[in-house]
């Protein structure tokens, strides 16, 4: 079975553009989460879609935002895009929203950098 | 105090030595506990994740719980080149406002570990 797919995998974009990435999850795992990762830092919680709600929200502002399909794919949307969305953006798919023994698995990421 | 903290590196340790990765937490209530891998450049991956209290073995690799003294660790026995990486811990946490969890990853720092021959 194929992993978590994200797309694309790099991007450029300038100041104020805005952004969408794409995120297939494994096959059978109806949650997808989001993460940003600043180099040198442990992943950011942006948000989670569980049966296509959101369940879970981080700290980050309304220009971020995302939405889940019938078929549990995913997109993260960024507006107004600033020099410090430059990150790893990552998605992260489960089989069931909070279960204590539910293991995550993350996609390759999408590396957007703003020019 | 931040949520998650792993010990700081960079660690470096022989070819064949055991690698001691630590990871303290604040929030008593998370439930599950995860390690892992990252290697430059490329997303993390998963080693391991454990949820019950005491060591849980996964060929080279153990990880030992302490809920009560809030801490997590990662053994790597028998090291080599190619687990130099950084290793991240993280921990399950977030309830959403029913109280369920929503299985929010809260992640530390990363510790980088270099494996020399």
């Amino acid at each position: 079975d194929a992993g978590v797919t994200q797309s694309p995998t790099h991007l450029i974009k300038t100041r104020g553009q805005h952004v969408t990435l794409r995120c297939s999850p494994i096959s059978g795992h109806k949650s997808v989460s989001w993460y940003q990762q600043v180099l040198g830092q442990g992943p950011q919680f942006i948000f989670q879609y569980y049966e296509k709600e959101e369940r879970g929200r981080g700290n980050f502002p309304d220009r971020f935002s995302a939405r889940q399909f019938p078929n549990y794919s995913s997109e993260l949307n960024v507006n107004a895009l600033l020099l410090g969305d430059s990150a790893l953006y990552l998605c992260a798919s489960s089989r069931r929203q909070g279960a204590i023994r539910n293991t995550i698995y993350f996609g390759e990421g999408s590396w957007l950098t703003v020019v | 105090q931040k949520e998650v903290e792993q010990n700081s590196g960079p660690l470096s340790v022989p070819e064949g030595a055991i690698a001691s990765l630590n990871c303290t937490y604040s929030d008593r209530g998370s439930q599950s506990f995860f390690w892992y891998r990252q290697y430059s450049g490329k997303s993390p991956e998963l080693i391991m994740f454990i949820y019950s209290n005491g060591d849980k073995e996964d060929g080279r690799f153990t990880a030992q719980l302490n809920k009560a003294s809030q801490y997590v660790s990662l053994l790597i026995r028998d090291s080599q080149p190619s687990d130099s990486a950084t290793y991240l811990c993280a921990l399950r946490t977030g309830l959403n406002a029913g109280g369920t969890s929503y299985g929010k990853l809260t992640f530390g720092q990363g510790t980088i570990l270099t494996v020399h021959p």
